[in-house]
């Protein structure tokens, strides 16, 4: 079944420790690429998204993710991360050609420790 | 700013009983979803709704049912609740236009069902 991985579900951290978060899809041909934010007791909210050009994007509060064709790979990262960054990100897809149909991951909880 | 609201939070309902979970969005926008987050299962689309009174099956669509009267506004419906019904419910939106759009969400509602 088609379908969007995200291998880490929960990840502990240092405050200005690297992130990394995996997120692979098994679609084949052209995907549009997402990572949402929710942090606690706050509605999803949209961090960076990918379409085309340049595979390294940029988001919100100093993220960036970048798209691995190749490896059907769009991870999130931040260099150094910060307690506010504790949370749950979910990887999301929609296919240009489909319906308005979004497939999210299972989510990362991500918990930075003071 | 986008606003997508659902009205109740917090819900405490027997097994049997009728649910009505409403949402209302104030960006007039076409697309409207209803999802069901789960702990280590992400968020799973219920139904959605591309205009008034159409909607579609998402991946989870037994035991639900919706109602979209308005533009604005999009109802789940369980019409006969059941314990394996206890989740978060989010509601969704997003403009027409592509897939390429932005989803915005609401708080979201916790069900209990005992």
């Amino acid at each position: 079944a088609q379908s969007v991985s995200q291998h880490n579900h929960h990840v502990i951290l240092s405050e200005a420790a690297s992130l990394e978060l995996g997120c692979n899809y098994s679609y084949g041909g052209t995907v549009n690429l997402f990572w949402y934010v929710q942090y606690p007791g706050q509605h999803l909210q949209l961090l960076l998204k990918y379409f085309s050009g340049d595979p390294l994007v940029k988001g919100i509060k100093g993220f960036e993710a970048e798209f691995i064709k190749s490896k059907f790979s769009f991870n999130l990262r931040k260099p150094s991360v910060q307690w506010s960054d504790t949370a749950e990100y979910f990887c999301a897809v929609t296919r240009p050609s489909g319906t308005y149909k979004y497939i999210f991951g299972t989510g990362t909880r991500l918990k930075v420790l003071a | 700013d986008v606003k997508v609201t659902q009205s109740s939070r917090y819900l405490v309902k027997r097994t049997g009983e009728k649910v009505f979970l409403e949402c209302v969005q104030d960006m007039d926008h076409e697309n409207m979803f209803w999802y069901r987050q789960d702990p280590g299962l992400g968020l799973r689309l219920i139904y959605f709704s591309y205009d008034v009174k159409m909607k579609e099956k998402g991946d989870i669509p037994e035991g639900y049912s919706v109602s979209r009267e308005k533009k604005e506004r999009f109802s789940l419906i369980l019409e006969s609740a059941s314990t394996n019904q206890t989740s978060m419910y989010l509601c969704a939106s997003s403009p027409q236009g592509g897939t390429r759009n932005t989803i915005y969400f609401g708080e979201g509602s916790w069900l209990t069902v005992v």
